[in-house]
């Protein structure tokens, strides 16, 4: 089966501008992450969909980021205006299950690495 | 907020050798999971242990769960170069449903 899609994988840009990342899940995976990887850290949760419904944003910096997942299938994640300290891999990951007790595996993609400038 | 911190944060070893990378979490959990990333790629999850399991194998590797601890072992033997990359424990914080990532342990397997 194909993987989880990201574009662009590489984007440089400079404070205050805005960028838009892209997923595309594995096929029949209900629920989408979107996760927040700063060089040297674990990944941090972003925002959790479950088909088309937000089930967690807690993390997420709503001032200036925000994400949606139309039709319940691909999703965009867009940061505006962008910080320095933005600068992160963002991944995507998919899995086929809610996430319930842990229980169910997450499927990454590549990821798409940030440089604000 | 982080659920699991692995130790030690970083480890190197020679090939052939046996690594193990130990995560301690901080609230009662149903299951753990353990994923790999290498450079510049995505994760890739390698096992996963629920609260009633003690210990796992899969291949070379093997991982142990002490809930009354609040640990998880990760153990890769006879290491190979290719086990090169970071390794990170994940757990979902108690009542979240949410699947939380610790710091992880970046391992280099010396040729």
């Amino acid at each position: 089966e194909a993987g989880v899609a990201q574009s662009p994988r590489y984007k440089i840009i400079e404070k205050r501008q805005s960028v838009a990342f892209w997923c595309n899940p594995i096929s029949g995976h209900a629920t989408l992450y979107w996760y927040q990887q700063i060089l040297g850290q674990g990944p941090k949760l972003l925002i959790q969909f479950q088909n088309n419904g937000v089930v967690d944003d807690s993390q997420l910096p709503k001032d200036r980021f925000s994400a949606e997942r139309l039709k319940g299938v691909d999703s965009t994640l867009k940061i505006q205006p962008a910080k320095l300290e933005d600068s992160a891999v963002y991944l995507c990951a998919s899995s086929l299950i809610p996430m319930l007790s842990g229980a169910n595996v997450l499927t990454f993609g590549a990821g798409s690495r940030l440089t604000v400038l | 907020s982080q659920q699991g911190e692995e130790d030690p944060q970083a480890l190197s070893i020679q090939e052939g050798e046996n690594a193990t990378m130990n995560c301690s979490y901080k609230t009662s959990i149903n299951n753990l999971q353990w994923y790999r990333q290498n450079s510049g790629r995505g994760l890739v999850h390698l096992i996963l242990i629920r609260s009633n399991e003690r210990e796992k194998h899969s291949g070379r590797l093997r991982v142990t769960l002490d809930t009354s601890k609040k640990s998880s072992s990760l153990l890769i033997t006879a290491s190979r170069a290719a086990d090169t990359a970071s390794y990170f424990c994940a757990s979902p914080p108690r009542g979240a449903q949410k699947l939380v990532f610790g710091q992880g342990t970046r391992l280099t397997i010396n040729p």
